[in-house]
């Protein structure tokens, strides 16, 4: 069975600090991985999939396969980062498997 | 506006009854999902669903059920319900093809 792992239920940063968000996966084959991101009050939302490979609100995330890692990144935070962010991943045909979840709190 | 709806969004309610949670979306996906969440923690998928006539249960069992006639539509229902369903409730959907998942803002249900 597919597992994320993300060891931080809470990580708390100075603005301007970097951020770096822990997940790891554990999938034998091919997984796709993502982030998501809850701000206060509103719904889950995808923040950026490894396939696209791109840069959302200053946030990258890289696959390592090696490390079956997938760490969510940010080099200077910023207050409205301040959020609870889930690492996901799937392989084959069913659903999402979600980590447990790292809340950003990013002070002023 | 094409979006994912959950109704209602909160409920509270007594043991013993049959309670329905709606889920409706627009965009036209064939996939849909159920999870149930608690504060703060991981979300499990309690049921999918890949088309009309087609559900699996998922990863966290669950005495829930669930029914997909008509391609928006993916209502949860639970016929009796006891304080151990008190929980959050989040329906998502995903297109054909695509494994990104759209999220409804969620139920919240308590059983008192």
């Amino acid at each position: 069975a597919q597992r994320v792992t993300q060891p931080e239920k809470l990580l708390s940063v100075f603005k301007g600090a970097p951020v770096e968000l822990k997940c790891n996966y554990s999938y034998s084959g091919s997984p796709e991985l993502f982030w998501y991101v809850q701000y206060s009050r509103q719904r889950l939302q995808l923040l950026l999939r490894h396939i696209s490979r791109e840069s959302i609100k200053g946030f990258t995330a890289d696959l390592n396969k090696g490390e079956t890692s997938f760490h969510l990144k940010k080099p200077f935070a910023q207050e409205e980062d301040s959020a609870m962010y889930y690492c996901a991943s799937i392989g084959g045909r069913r659903a999402l498997t979600f980590g447990s979840g790292t809340r950003l709190q990013v002070q002023p | 506006e094409a979006d994912i709806y959950q109704t209602p969004r909160y409920l509270v309610i007594g043991t013993g009854k049959k309670i329905t949670l709606e889920c409706s979306q627009t965009m036209g996906h064939d996939k849909m999902y159920w999870y149930q969440q608690d504060p703060g923690m991981e979300l499990h998928l309690i049921h999918y669903s890949y088309g009309v006539n087609s559900t699996e249960k998922g990863d966290l069992s669950s005495e829930s059920t669930v029914s997909r006639i008509r391609t928006e539509h993916f209502p949860l229902t639970l016929e009796s319900a006891r304080p151990s369903h008190t929980s959050q409730y989040l329906c998502a959907s995903s297109p054909r093809g695509e494994n990104e998942q759209y999220f409804g803002p969620g139920t919240r249900l308590t059983v008192t």
